[in-house]
C-alpha cells in the first residue's frame, strides 16, 4: 500500500541557509501534519493543513512557513537556519474534517543537519 | 494543559517476561489516545488506539479515566518487540487533531 513519502531523506545545510522539505500524503488523504523531533526528544507538532488551508499551529518558528498544494502535497520552508534546527522532521497524513479522528500515518522523515 | 507523561525512558526485560509501559495523560474533555512504535531506523507506526479496543502483536492498552492512564501491556515479551514506544494524545485543533507525544520509552528485550 502507498505510504507517506518525504523528500529528501537527508539534508545538510549551513547556518543562515534555507531548506525546503516535501511531503506527499497517502492518496485520498486531505490532511497533512508536520512534526519536529530533536535528538533524544519526542516529536513536537509544528503545523497542520486540511484541504489546502492551515488548520492548526504549534511551536513553529516565524522563520518557517508551510503550505499545502492542490494535489495535497505539502512543503515546509525553513529560512535563516540555525544549529538548533537540526532534527528529524516528520510528516503525517490522515483524513480531516469530520473524519479527523482517523489515525495519522507517518513518513520516514527528513533528517536535517545544520553545520 | 494537554500533556502526556511516560515516566520510564528505558525498560529492559527478558524474553518471555511481562511488559508494562506506563503512560499518564492530562486533558480536559474526552481524550483520544494512541500508542505508536518506532523500530530501529523505521518510521513511526500506529500500534494501538484506545477506541479500537483491540490487541496488536499481543499488546493491549486500556484507558483508565479515573487514573488518567493508558498503559501498554504484553504478557510475554519477544525480542522483536525491542523498539521505542510513544504514547500520544490527540488534541483538537479545528479540522485537524494534532498528536501530543510523551517522551517515549525504549523497550529492550534481552534474550
Amino acid at each position: 500500500a502507498a505510504g507517506v513519502i518525504q523528500s529528501p531523506r537527508h539534508l545538510i545545510k549551513e547556518k543562515r541557509e534555507t531548506a525546503t522539505l516535501k511531503c506527499y500524503p497517502i492518496p485520498r488523504h486531505d490532511t497533512v501534519y508536520w512534526y519536529q523531533q530533536g535528538p533524544g526528544q519526542d516529536p513536537q507538532f509544528l503545523i497542520s493543513f486540511y484541504e489546502k488551508m492551515q488548520s492548526d499551529k504549534g511551536s513553529i518558528p516565524d522563520r518557517f512557513s508551510a503550505q499545502q498544494f492542490s494535489d495535497y502535497h505539502s512543503e515546509l520552508n525553513m529560512s535563516s537556519l540555525e544549529l538548533g534546527d537540526s532534527a528529524l522532521y516528520f510528516c503525517a497524513s490522515s483524513l480531516g474534517g469530520s473524519a479527523r479522528n482517523q489515525p495519522q500515518h507517518f513518513g520516514d522523515g527528513t533528517r536535517l543537519s545544520i553545520l | 494543559a494537554q500533556r502526556v507523561t511516560q515516566p520510564e525512558k528505558l525498560l529492559s526485560v527478558f524474553k518471555g517476561a511481562p511488559v508494562e509501559l506506563k503512560c499518564n495523560y492530562s486533558y480536559s474533555g474526552s481524550p483520544e489516545l494512541f500508542w505508536y512504535v518506532q523500530y530501529s531506523r523505521q518510521r513511526l507506526q500506529l500500534l494501538l488506539r484506545h477506541i479500537s479496543r483491540e490487541s496488536i502483536k499481543g499488546f493491549t492498552a486500556d484507558l483508565n479515566k479515573g487514573e488518567t492512564s493508558f498503559h501498554l501491556k504484553k504478557p510475554f515479551a519477544q525480542e522483536e518487540d525491542s523498539a521505542m514506544y510513544y504514547c500520544a494524545l490527540s488534541g483538537r485543533g479545528g479540522a485537524t487533531n494534532k498528536l501530543i507525544f510523551g517522551t517515549g520509552t525504549l523497550l529492550a528485550v534481552q534474550p
